[in-house]
């Protein structure tokens, strides 16, 4: 009930195509989940991140969109660039007070020019 | 304002060994979180310090501990080294624990022989 499920593993996409990333999540106390994105050698950075109480969030080129009822939540990159090549995770908080995220495996975006 | 430092960045250790891994958050952050990466079982939580004290931990065993100073560094520890504890260890601050205002550092990659 902890788990978050990523998917794809990888990801190929045209450079200004639109990149799709999905997550699902069984615990319905999850109250907060985040994407980040991994470089080579770098640790993770947030990216964006989205709460229970709205089904979409933008951020530039990055959108998060949630849908409570299923249990999903994915990030779609729009134009996406070869620069936005890197690993992708996404995660999600058990709240209560519980300073931790619970990771998706992470998907692996390869941006072609 | 510098962002996390993890020293060292790199390691090598042989089974049976132990290990002390270091952390610096970013000035005026109280909270350190501990994470491992590995390519088998992504990032799994390690444990959480706020303010000297540990507020939650993951599902390691108890050859992993960690502590945090007054100053807000944060030190873990990994005692009887094992092969399978070769990863990459991240550490991430915040400055009230918050779980949304999360900033990574570039981990320690830890390689046991």
């Amino acid at each position: 009930q902890q788990q978050v499920k990523q998917s794809p593993q990888s990801l190929i996409v045209q450079k200004g195509g639109i990149s799709i990333i999905n997550c699902a999540y069984e615990n319905t106390a999850f109250d907060y989940f985040p994407w980040y994105q991994q470089f080579p050698g770098k640790g993770p950075a947030l990216l964006i991140a989205i709460r229970p109480d709205v089904s979409e969030k933008k951020e530039g080129r990055f959108t998060i969109s949630f849908n409570k009822s299923a249990k999903q939540f994915s990030l779609h990159i729009m134009d996406s660039q070869p620069g936005d090549s890197a690993t992708y995770f996404c995660a999600a908080s058990p709240g209560l007070s519980n300073y931790q995220l619970i990771w998706g495996a992470g998907t692996k975006l390869i941006i072609k020019p | 304002k510098a962002g996390v430092t993890q020293t060292p960045r790199y390691l090598i250790k042989t089974r049976g060994q132990q290990v002390t891994l270091s952390c610096s958050p970013i000035s005026g952050h109280r909270s350190v979180s501990w994470y491992q990466q590995t390519p088998g079982q992504g990032l799994q939580f390690l444990f959480e310090y706020f303010s000297e004290t540990q507020r939650n931990k993951g599902n390691f065993p108890g050859r992993f501990s960690g502590r945090q100073f007054s100053n807000s560094r944060s030190e873990m520890n990994v005692s009887t080294l094992e092969l399978g504890d070769s990863a990459l260890y991240l550490c991430a601050s915040s400055q009230a624990g918050d779980i949304d205002e999360q900033f990574f550092g570039p981990g320690t990659r830890l390689t046991v022989l």
